[in-house]
């Protein structure tokens, strides 16, 4: 069935430094990839998604990456400060389909 | 509008009852998505409104659960017979028509325990 894998499952950085969480997804079909970000006691925010006709995106410290034939797509967050400690989602969806498949997702924790 | 509203934000049940969730979203959003997390997981599909019609569930909806948005409006989550299985963060979510199935806004969910 449709399944997304993402790693790693928890991630430490010193403030500053780069962290870089990595997924990978079963179905071929699938032709969008939004990233969530979930603080304790919240519902999952959308921080930045990818389309399948673009490889990279960005929006300020935050990029994405997209490997259509490897079906790999990664965050990249540069510069982390202690406010981008939460849990990372990775998802991803097709066009026609009702539902979007969620990683397991990443703790990650910026120490400063 | 605030964005998507969940109630209640926490129940306490005992096993065998039967509770209700409430989702009101975004005003103008023509689809509503039902999900539930478990701790340390990603959210599961439950299930998909388009406007007032059901048009996609998951197998994980077993008989005991039913979902409704009888005006297209807000949508109601029904557990009868609660298992303590069933303990989870139940989330709603809320999107226009015109957009992929993924630029949904979820709501801060109902965190259910059953005793």
């Amino acid at each position: 069935g449709e399944n997304v894998e993402q790693h790693p499952s928890t991630l430490s950085v010193q403030e500053g430094d780069s962290a870089v969480i990595k997924c990978t997804y079963s179905d071929s079909a699938s032709n969008y990839f939004p990233w969530y970000k979930q603080e304790l006691g919240k519902g999952p925010q959308l921080i930045i998604d990818i389309r399948s006709n673009v490889g990279e995106k960005k929006d300020q410290r935050i990029a994405v990456t997209l490997n259509k034939t490897a079906k790999h797509f990664s965050l990249h967050i540069t510069e982390t400060q202690p406010e981008d400690s939460a849990v990372y989602f990775c998802a991803a969806s097709r066009t026609g389909g009702f539902k979007t498949i969620f990683g397991a997702g990443t703790r990650l924790f910026v120490k400063a | 509008d605030t964005g998507v509203s969940q109630d209640p934000r926490h129940k306490i049940t005992k096993r065998g009852q039967n509770v209700t969730f409430r989702c009101d979203p975004i005003s103008e959003h023509n689809r509503l998505y039902w999900y539930r997390q478990t701790l340390g997981q990603g959210p599961e599909f439950l299930t998909y409104f388009q406007n007032e019609a059901q048009l996609e569930k998951s197998r994980l909806l077993s008989d005991r659960f039913s979902a409704e948005r009888p005006k297209g409006s807000f949508s109601t989550l029904e557990i009868q017979r609660t298992e303590q299985g069933d303990s989870a963060m139940y989330l709603c979510a809320s999107s226009k028509l015109n957009t992929m199935e993924g630029e949904a806004f979820f709501g801060q969910g109902t965190r259910l325990t059953v005793v």
